[in-house]
């Protein structure tokens, strides 16, 4: 069971728009931390998408954005792509385990 | 560009030790900026952080894995590592390296990941 909640799986045709949720606590996003997303791409590694809540990475198109309000973040993605099919990770700081953790991942299907 | 490549054996024994290396090319492991960190994914399932450590050798550790985990570095070799002791099936995973970008005073995400290393515990 992850500490950071987020739906198993989300779809949507190209060309239209997914937003994908990262539900946390009073120990985590609740804080005030901050919330990352990563994108994971079959067969490979994570890699950085949405740092500090809603900043971009240098070379992430703005195709992809974050956001974040009380527990909850959010990542958005318009103009879907069939590259952009992947396993996509929220990550924030929890006071109560002095350390990072992840939302358990949402398996994003472009129709 | 930093890159970070894991090492080590792909298959260890049910009670004893893993151990995993992660070499940094492209920057210097010492530079003030960066701590380094080690993450685990089971197959089919999520991320999950084990620990960090910074270049003079002071760590952080979830705290589920504590009790089992340390995570030293070799700056003359520009290297960090992973032991674990006392593996259980419940250990294999796929194992990242990545290095972690401070931001603000104790949060921090991870920049750069290694292609990670598949570790499996078996008799």
């Amino acid at each position: 069971q992850s500490v950071l909640t987020q739906p198993p799986s989300v779809s949507a045709a190209p060309g239209q728009r997914v937003t994908i949720s990262c539900t946390g606590s009073s120990s985590n996003i609740g804080a005030r931390y901050d919330v990352h997303w990563y994108q994971q791409l079959p067969g490979t590694a994570p890699k950085l998408l949405i740092y500090g809540n809603s900043n971009r990475p240098s070379g992430v198109p703005d195709r992809f954005s974050g956001s974040k309000s009380g527990s909850s973040a959010s990542l958005a993605i318009t103009g879907l792509q069939a590259e952009d099919e992947a396993d996509y990770y929220c990550q924030s700081y929890d006071r109560s385990l002095s350390g990072s953790v992840f939302g358990g991942g949402t398996k994003l299907t472009v129709l | 560009q930093v890159q970070l490549q894991e090492s080590g054996p792909g298959l260890v024994k049910p009670s004893q030790t893993l151990s995993l290396t992660c070499t940094v090319s492209g920057g210097s492991i010492s530079s003030g900026t960066y701590y380094w960190s080690w993450i685990r994914q089971p197959a089919g399932r999520g991320l999950e952080w084990i620990g960090r450590i910074y270049a003079s050798g002071s760590t952080n550790y979830n705290p589920s894995l504590k009790s089992r985990v340390t995570i030293s570095v070799d700056t003359s070799k520009n290297r960090f590592s992973l032991t674990l002791s006392s593996v259980t099936a419940a250990d294999t995973a796929l194992y990242y390296c990545a290095r972690v970008k401070m931001f603000g005073v104790i949060e921090y995400y991870f920049d750069s990941w290694g292609q990670g290393t598949l570790v499996a515990v078996s008799s």
